[in-house]
């Protein structure tokens, strides 16, 4: 039973350039959440998603950054016009359903460097 | 709002020593409260999570949390550290809208555990 997938582990941009990230959730799950986590920094969310739809994204900077997860495959996490600023740890989560969806698991983790 | 505390960035304990990692909480209604440990360059690793129920909550590698309502507490303990456990520990609240029971989590700044053999 695999966790959730995150590729790719580590990108590398220079700014003005697009980044996308990718999550697979955990089998059966349904709902995605991402969270980016700042250098020696928690964890602060930014979207919650369910499939094709955006639940909570409270935490979204209102420019440059995109969420989605289509009814088939990965969610995406896209980045425009990326900044140094912007370089940070971004993770996925995801949760089932219904009972249990308290319970987040995490992905490894994207890595990105803005050069 | 939901929040959580960590009030001490780094907690250095003596292999075979108990261990305890604070955690403070504020929230409005019952609280969901978890611990993740983050290992170098990892992703995030689910501990233990107190919902209801018994206040003493047992997870992973030997840890518990327990869960004391009129401190506003859930302190990480461990009876016996072992040099493996030292990573990055992160106490979390559940925010808790009433259109869903899954929401975001809060999560505090974190707090580095070193344990020295």
């Amino acid at each position: 039973n695999a966790g959730v997938m995150q590729n790719p582990r580590h990108l590398v941009r220079r700014r003005g350039q697009e980044a996308r990230l990718r999550c697979s959730p955990m089998k059966g799950h349904s709902h995605v959440y991402w969270y980016r986590q700042l250098p020696e920094e928690g964890l602060k969310f930014m979207v919650y998603l369910q499939k094709e739809n955006i639940i909570d994204e409270s935490g979204m900077p209102k420019e440059r950054f995109s969420a989605e997860f289509p009814k088939e495959g990965p969610s995406i996490l896209r980045i425009q016009q990326v900044v140094r600023g912007d370089s940070a740890a971004y993770f996925c989560a995801s949760s089932p359903g219904g009972p249990g969806s308290e319970t987040q698991y995490f992905g490894p983790g994207t890595r990105l460097l803005v050069l | 709002a939901q929040s959580v505390a960590q009030p001490e960035d780094q907690v250095n304990v003596a292999e075979g020593n108990p261990l305890t990692v604070k955690c403070t909480y504020s929230v409005s209604g019952n609280p969901y409260l978890f611990w993740y440990v983050q290992y170098p360059n990892r992703g995030l690793q689910f501990l233990l999570k107190y919902i209801t129920g018994d206040n003493l909550v047992k997870g992973s590698y030997g840890f518990e949390a327990e869960f004391n309502k009129s401190q506003t507490s859930f302190h990480l303990k461990k009876p016996s550290a072992l040099v493996s456990d030292s990573a990055l520990y992160f106490c979390a609240v559940r925010d808790t809208p009433y259109y869903s029971s899954a929401s975001k989590i809060i999560f505090g700044s974190g707090t580095r555990l070193s344990i020295r053999p």
